[in-house]
């Protein structure tokens, strides 16, 4: 079936380490997003990529890095420059002609040990 | 201020109870977005809508683009329908979402 794999689906950072969450898809999509979910706020956008070896910071790129050598992969790396890592992230694709139409994946939950 | 803000922020309900979620916005939009997460965090969508009202199954969405003001509705609601509702709006390429109304349908 066509959709969004993200995975782990729970993730435990040390104090000072990286972590890497995996996001695949198999739409055919180009365009790639990763958002960022806090208690009682919105979802928050963290990177986007609109075509292969492309991507633009969104609202709270601070402490987080992408890369996009795949059109079907967009990994995120949570960096240890990130002071408030856990939250809950997701991942979500869209052609680039209707980017409002996002597909969403079911998402990792990342915690600080 | 949000630029999109949703009400309640939780509601409980009885079995076959009818439900109201109500959406406001302050951002020009292209379109309003309705979606739904399940306790294991998966988001689906639910409705897309630029005008007027749609309706599949039970669930009813009504855009107000006057008032910037978006509703869903939960026709006799069951606890299957025990999610965070989000609202979303489309302004040039960018999604800006509400924070979520959790609802919890009880039997």
């Amino acid at each position: 079936d066509g959709g969004i794999t993200q995975s782990p689906k729970y993730l435990f950072r040390k104090e000072g380490q990286n972590v890497t969450l995996s996001c695949e898809q198999n739409l055919n999509h180009d365009a790639m997003y990763w958002y960022r979910q806090d208690p009682g706020q919105g979802l928050r956008l963290i990177y986007y990529s609109q075509i292969v070896n492309d991507f633009q910071k969104g609202d709270i790129a601070e402490g987080y890095s992408v890369s996009r050598e795949k059109k079907e992969s967009f990994p995120l790396t949570v960096t240890s420059a990130q002071k408030n890592p856990t939250a809950f992230y997701l991942c979500a694709s869209s052609t680039t002609s209707a980017k409002n139409i996002q597909y969403f994946g079911a998402g990792t939950r990342l915690s600080v040990l | 201020k949000n630029e999109v803000e949703q009400s309640p922020q939780n509601l409980t309900a009885q079995e076959g109870e009818f439900i109201t979620i109500n959406c406001s916005y302050s951002v020009g939009i292209s379109a309003l977005h309705w979606l739904q997460q399940h306790p294991g965090g998966g988001i689906v969508s639910l409705f897309m809508l630029s005008s007027g009202k749609k309706k599949h199954g039970r669930l009813i969405a009504t855009i107000n683009i006057q008032e910037k003001h978006s509703s869903l509705h939960i026709t006799a609601s069951h606890p299957r329908d025990s999610a965070v509702y989000i609202c979303a709006v489309s302004s040039g390429s960018r999604l800006t979402f509400g924070e979520g109304t959790q609802l919890t349908v009880n039997p």
